[in-house]
């Protein structure tokens, strides 16, 4: 069973990087995995932040960027706002089959 | 303006069936792939299942493949989910996602706003 490895939380303050991962437990991750990010805020759906490890949505603002980092998938959050404390998912790819990843919980303090 | 509008959810008994719906529109419905995901009251998502743009190619997670059936159709621009033997771990938020690719959910860019399956006696 394919298993895919997140922060379970992460901490930043107001102005701050934070750069949360996305590991697979079938060795590392490259871009064939199309990693995915997810946003979602409690009592709300997921958004879609960033898709095909790299690009950004219409809607994503550009402090978040998405990168492949050290055998992982990444998602860098740069001048962090009070707006961006949420829950954070990573999906990734496995030949028709997708899997996300646990999720981290960022909190802005 | 792009919009996934799922229905159908509700409570049921372990073992029954329940059919669940997406109706989209503001895109072409035929030319996107889609997917459903669900979540488990206070847990993470979980892929269910994804369609080609043409419906000729499904995929399942292991937790459905079997017991749960995706599908579309493209002249109504809605997606389905027939599930059957439902378990008490199905029990989640199930939501429908529009994918950037016409053959297989890779890129989720628009979700609707969810439907909720409750299994319980």
């Amino acid at each position: 069973q394919t298993v895919v490895t997140q922060e379970p939380s992460l901490t930043v303050s107001p102005g701050g990087t934070v750069t949360l991962t996305c590991a697979s437990s079938t060795g590392a991750v490259t871009s064939g995995y199309y990693p995915s990010w997810f946003q979602q805020k409690p009592g709300q759906a997921p958004r879609t932040l960033i898709y095909s490890t790299s690009n950004r949505h219409s809607w994503t603002p550009a402090r978040f960027s998405g990168s492949l980092l050290g055998g992982k998938a990444a998602l860098t959050l740069s001048g962090v706002q009070p707006e961006d404390e949420a829950e954070y998912f990573c999906l990734l790819y496995y030949g028709g089959i997708l899997v996300f990843g646990g999720g981290t919980k960022l909190t802005v303090l | 303006e792009v919009q996934l509008l799922e229905s159908g959810g509700g409570l049921v008994q372990p073992g029954e069936s329940l059919r669940l719906s997406c109706v989209a529109s503001g895109f072409t419905f035929s030319s996107c792939a889609l997917s459903w995901v669900r979540q488990a009251p206070g847990q993470g998502l979980e892929w269910v299942s994804g369609v080609s743009g043409s419906g000729g190619a499904t995929y399942y997670a292991d937790s459905v493949r079997g017991r749960f059936t995706i599908s579309r159709d493209n002249s109504k621009n809605t997606l389905y989910l027939q599930m059957n033997s439902l378990r008490a771990e199905d029990t989640a938020v199930y939501y429908c996602a529009k994918d950037l690719s016409s053959t297989r959910a890779q890129k989720m860019d628009v979700w609707g706003q969810g439907t909720t399956v409750t299994v319980s006696s």
